[in-house]
């Protein structure tokens, strides 16, 4: 256990579905992060939080949309998925941006 | 462009050997260095290195940072069948405001 809870661990959708992936960590960290990982990818870097504001965004497709309500809890709200964002989506938190990050479990997301 | 090489991609090997891994970079105003061991999901953190030629040791793992040629080398000594997983390399930098990760090198040990 690495103090980064991930809610669901698994989800499974349709294209037209909009669902929501829940992160939250118990560490008193200020910054946290959305990556995804794909099959035979490195991980990518999605989004930054750092003290509830975003810091960064990679390009993301606006059919993800990253919320953070407070310092404890990452929410990453999906809608009019394609297949190819079939991925583990992880979730990191670390003390500051650039500290060492710890994981979630992640959340395997399957889209059909 | 902040860039992590990992190699070698994949590898096997036999219960006790001994193996090393490599991790290079290229990041504008280097910051640390972290490794990190994928098994089924999530990486767990196995060391962050700072200072050039200071040798990290957690058991049968240690890692060496050497700035000078811009890498960074994993040991591992007496592999087990559950040391099999992706040793994933990630380097900060103030280019990005978060890690640059390598695509990992997959480690399978066998019996």
């Amino acid at each position: 256990e690495t103090g980064v809870t991930q809610t669901p661990r698994h989800l499974v959708m349709g294209m037209t579905n909009k669902k929501s992936l829940k992160c939250e960590q118990h560490l008193g960290h200020n910054a946290m992060y959305w990556y995804k990982q794909s099959a035979k990818k490195p991980l990518e870097l999605m989004f930054v939080y750092n003290f509830k504001e975003q810091t960064e965004n990679n390009s993301v497709p606006s059919r993800f949309s990253p919320e953070c309500p407070n310092s404890s809890h990452l929410f990453l709200h999906l809608h009019t998925l394609q297949p190819e964002d079939s991925a583990l989506y992880l979730c990191a938190s670390s003390q500051d941006v650039l500290d060492t990050q710890y994981f979630g479990p992640g959340t395997r997301l399957t889209v059909l | 462009e902040d860039k992590v090489v990992q190699s070698p991609l994949s590898l096997v090997v036999h219960e006790g050997d001994t193996v090393t891994l490599n991790c290079s970079y290229e990041v504008t105003n280097f910051r640390s260095l972290l490794w990190y061991k994928q098994e089924k999901k999530a990486p767990t953190f196995l060391f962050m290195l700072t200072s050039s030629g200071i040798e990290k040791k957690s058991g049968r793992l240690s890692s060496i940072l050497d700035k000078k040629e811009l890498s960074s080398i994993l040991n591992i000594t007496a592999t087990q069948t559950g040391d099999s997983a992706i040793y994933l390399c990630a380097v900060a930098g103030s280019g990005r405001r978060a890690l640059t990760f390598g695509s990992g090198t997959r480690l399978q040990v066998q019996p």
